[in-house]
Formats: structure tokens, sequence, C-alpha cells
């Protein structure tokens, strides 16, 4: 069975900007989280979606939005980018999204913002 | 609200040496426990879980047990190998799809 997949691996963007990443989760995967990973914040959780619809988001500002497809496929897009985001944005799956599954995580997209 | 809190590294240890890394947790209802490893260049792979109290997690020589008592979950390995270099996180779930983790420990083996 395939992985994760994240696109782009990396991507350099400029203040101001916005920009969309992609996640496909493994195949039967219903549940995608999103999370940041910077060294001074170190792992915070995005969102998670389940069957098209966010269930839970964290404290991050509205600039970051996420939508999940028919597919279970996922996108994040961050609007109005400013240097604090540079950050590895990694995208985790499971099944159903319960609090004991596994979250089996992608490479990640490594986003500079300059 | 929910915590993690992992002990601070960079740890280096020789090869074959013991492993200990604490963890400890802050929650108000009965989380499930991970221990989830990086390598350099890499997302996270899921070590070993726990998902009610007294449980013990293990996998490839590693080992952590559920403690609810002292809200612990403490990474042990008997003996440790170069191939075993890596950063190590602590996390918790309450809520479905949302882990919540620590801060991270590097670990160094040296031949």
């Amino acid at each position: 069975k395939a992985g994760v997949t994240q696109t782009p691996r990396y991507l350099i963007k400029t203040r101001g900007q916005q920009v969309t990443l992609s996640c496909s989760p493994i195949s039967g995967h219903r549940s995608v989280s999103w999370y940041q990973q910077t060294p001074g914040q170190g792992l915070q959780f995005l969102f998670e979606y389940f069957s098209e619809t966010q269930r839970n988001k964290g404290n991050f500002p509205g600039r970051f939005s996420g939508r999940q497809f028919s597919n279970s496929r996922s996108e994040m897009n961050v609007s109005t980018l400013e240097l604090g985001d540079s950050a590895l944005y990694l995208c985790a799956s499971s099944l159903e999204g319960t609090s004991a599954e596994t979250q089996y995580f992608g490479p990640g997209t490594r986003l500079l913002v300059l | 609200g929910d915590s993690v809190t992992q002990m601070e590294g960079p740890v280096t240890l020789s090869e074959e040496a013991f492993l200990t890394i604490n963890c400890t947790y802050t929650a108000t209802g009965y989380p499930s426990l991970f221990w989830y490893v990086q390598y350099p260049g890499e997302g996270l792979q899921l070590l070993l879980k726990a998902t009610k109290a007294d449980d013990k997690g293990s996998n490839k020589g590693f080992e952590a047990t559920y403690r609810k008592e002292t809200t612990s979950f403490h990474l042990e390995k008997g003996s440790v190998q170069v191939s075993d270099s890596a950063v190590y996180f602590c996390a918790l779930s309450q809520q479905g799809g949302k882990l919540i983790f620590g801060q991270g420990t590097e670990l160094s083996v040296k031949p």
C-alpha cells in the first residue's frame, strides 16, 4: 500500500503571497490531519478533516484553512504569508481518526517564506 | 489544556548503552499515548503506542508503559545502536485526529 504523499516537497514564497499544499492519504483512510513543525514551536496541530468536514481545529489564525475532497485527498491553504509561516508542514492520515488510532505521516512540505 | 513534557536533549550515548527518555503528560481524561520517531529529512513514524493505563507498547527493542498514577510514558531501550539516532516525540491524543506533541528529544548514538 502506498504511503501518505505530499506535494510539493519544497516551496519558496514571498511575504503576502498565498500557498496551497496537497496531501494524498493512504488508500481507505478517511481522516487527514495537518501539523506545522518549526524549531521554536515544535509540532503543532492545525486541523483535521473527516468525510470532507473539519472536525478539529488548532490555534492558528484564519489565514490557515483547509479542505478535503470526496476521495479523502486534502489541501491546506495559507493566505497572506508571513515570515513566521516558514516551516515543515506535515500531513497524516488514519482510518477513522479516533484517538486510539495510529496516524501515518507523509514526508512533509518544507515552506520557506522570504 | 492537555500537554506533554519530554526530557530535553540532545542525548548522546555510546552504542549498546541503556536509553531512557522521560515523558509526562497532563490531560483531563484518558488519552492514548504514542512515541513517534523522526529520522533526518523524513516525516514521523510511529514507534509504539498504548491506549489504556498499564498497557505496554513495544517495537524494535523499545518499550514504554502507560502509567496513569504518575502520568508518564517513559521510553526505554536496553541497548541502543547507531541507527537509533533520531528525534523522538512523545504525544497524546484525546480528540480524534489530533495529536499533542512534546518538544522532542534528539538522540545521538556514537559507535
